[in-house]
């Protein structure tokens, strides 16, 4: 079955400090890869996706993330943080097994310190 | 355009009554799903939707939970005989049949607290 492991459930950052939010998953075939961002109160935003093609992506707001088969990874990162990235993020996949579910990691909440 | 929306954004019930949760998803998107968002188990999908039928209902956690989708549009997630453990944020999320169809878009949420 597919997981998704999101490591540490809270990272701090400084204001203008690169942000770094790590995401493993595992599977015998590449998936369909996801990070959201959850504000306080609201509901799932997606930030970027990787399905095929250029393994770097770039979402909104800035963020990227490379998706690394040879270390099933996909991390999110920021080159600089703002006060308004804090929030929740959460990665995820869609197995490519023709299952439309996606399956969530446990999720990382951002804090910038002024 | 309209996003997904959700009603009612909050419900407070008594254990033991039985609960109706609305989506409206976006307009022209055939796929609904529902999941379930809580302090212990994190994200968790419950039920997918092509047009009105559910061919993936596989995260349901039990037989008090059910859910339909009339017209390939609004679905009802219904909850019979609530219990606390059933508190939880309820999140819809629509996507489009098209090749884009991995991409979820959420609504905000039904916030259900079991009393």
């Amino acid at each position: 079955a597919q997981s998704v492991t999101q490591l540490g459930s809270h990272v701090s950052v400084s204001e203008g400090a690169l942000v770094l939010l790590r995401c493993n998953y595992s599977s015998s075939v590449p998936p369909y890869l996801f990070w959201y961002v959850q504000y306080p109160n609201q509901g799932l935003q997606l930030l970027l996706k990787y399905t095929t093609g250029a393994t770097l992506v770039k979402g909104i707001n800035g963020f990227e993330a490379e998706f690394k088969k040879s270390e099933t990874s996909f991390h999110l990162t920021k080159p600089s943080a703002h006060m308004s990235d804090a929030a929740e993020y959460f990665c995820a996949v869609i197995p490519d097994t023709g299952r439309r579910a996606l399956t969530f990691g446990s999720g990382t909440r951002l804090q910038v310190q002024p | 355009g309209a996003g997904v929306s959700q009603s009612p954004s909050n419900k407070v019930t008594e254990k033991g009554k039985d609960v109706e949760l609305r989506c409206d998803p976006i307009s022209g998107h055939t796929a609904l799903y529902w999941y379930r968002q809580s302090l212990g188990q994190g994200l968790e999908f419950l039920i997918y939707f092509q047009g009105n039928s559910a061919p993936d209902k596989s995260g349901l956690p039990s037989d008090r939970f059910s859910a339909e989708r009339t017209g390939g549009s609004v679905s009802t997630l219904t909850i019979q005989r609530t219990q606390q453990e059933d508190s939880a944020v309820y999140l819809c999320a629509s996507s489009s049949r098209s090749g884009t169809f991995y991409e979820q878009y959420f609504g905000p949420g039904t916030r259900l607290t079991v009393t």
